[in-house]
């Protein structure tokens, strides 16, 4: 069975105090893995898709990275607009059913 | 471009009753998804769409179905709802052939009593 796991489930940072999200699968191959970003109240917004360990992909204060096990979102110098809950989705091999982790849900203090 | 448009934005159902959601896709997106977000199980996927026809189910019950019209707007209904299906659902749509970079809607709150 596919498995997303997403950790911390919850993470308070500081202003400009960098940190990184975790995002752990396990999956019979890997056609995409996927972060989107969720504020409350809303549906979830594409952030990256990420394709091949290896693969890099950066936007303005995010970068996410691959590992054939798992994916990082770091988040540099964060600022309070950066509040939201980060979902990581994969697609499976063979699939197009996406399986989304719980979330991490990232609180940044001013 | 407008967005992914989803209504009504809220819905209150009675148990047993039936509902059906509407969502308009991103002009020239031809696949539409659907999803049911809870605190409970996170955002778990229902069923896609893809030129009017169903390409990929999630494991949920047959009370739970869709349709696709040409125009690429779809709905989905709920039948015989339960407490249990009281949730955020969200539509979103994308380009096509593959389930890639994906826009959502704003979601439906479904409260069932």
């Amino acid at each position: 069975e596919d498995q997303v796991t997403q950790s911390p489930e919850a993470l308070r940072l500081q202003e400009g105090e960098s940190s990184s999200l975790n995002c752990s699968y396990t999956v019979s191959g890997l056609r995409g893995l996927f972060w989107y970003r969720q504020d409350p109240g809303k549906g979830p917004e594409f952030l990256f898709t990420l394709y091949s360990a290896g693969e890099e992909k950066e936007k303005e204060r995010l970068k996410a990275t691959l590992t054939k096990k798992e994916s990082f979102l770091h988040i540099t110098a964060p600022k309070p607009e950066d509040s939201a809950t980060y979902l990581c989705a994969v697609h499976p091999g063979g699939s197009y059913i996406p399986t989304f982790g719980r979330g991490t849900s990232l609180i940044v203090h001013p | 471009k407008a967005g992914v448009t989803q209504t009504p934005r809220y819905l209150i159902k009675t148990r047993g009753q039936q509902v059906t959601l509407s969502c308009s896709p991103i002009s020239g997106h031809r696949s539409v998804s659907w999803y049911q977000q809870t605190p409970g199980q996170g955002l778990q996927f229902l069923f896609e769409y893809f030129s009017e026809t169903q390409r990929n189910k999630g494991n949920f019950p047959g009370r739970f179905s869709g349709r696709q019209f040409s125009n690429s707007r779809s709905e989905m209904n709920v039948s015989t709802l339960e407490l249990g299906d009281s949730a955020l659902y969200l539509c979103a749509s994308s380009l096509g052939a593959e389930n890639t970079e994906a826009f959502f809607g704003q979601g439906t709150r479904l409260t069932v009593v």
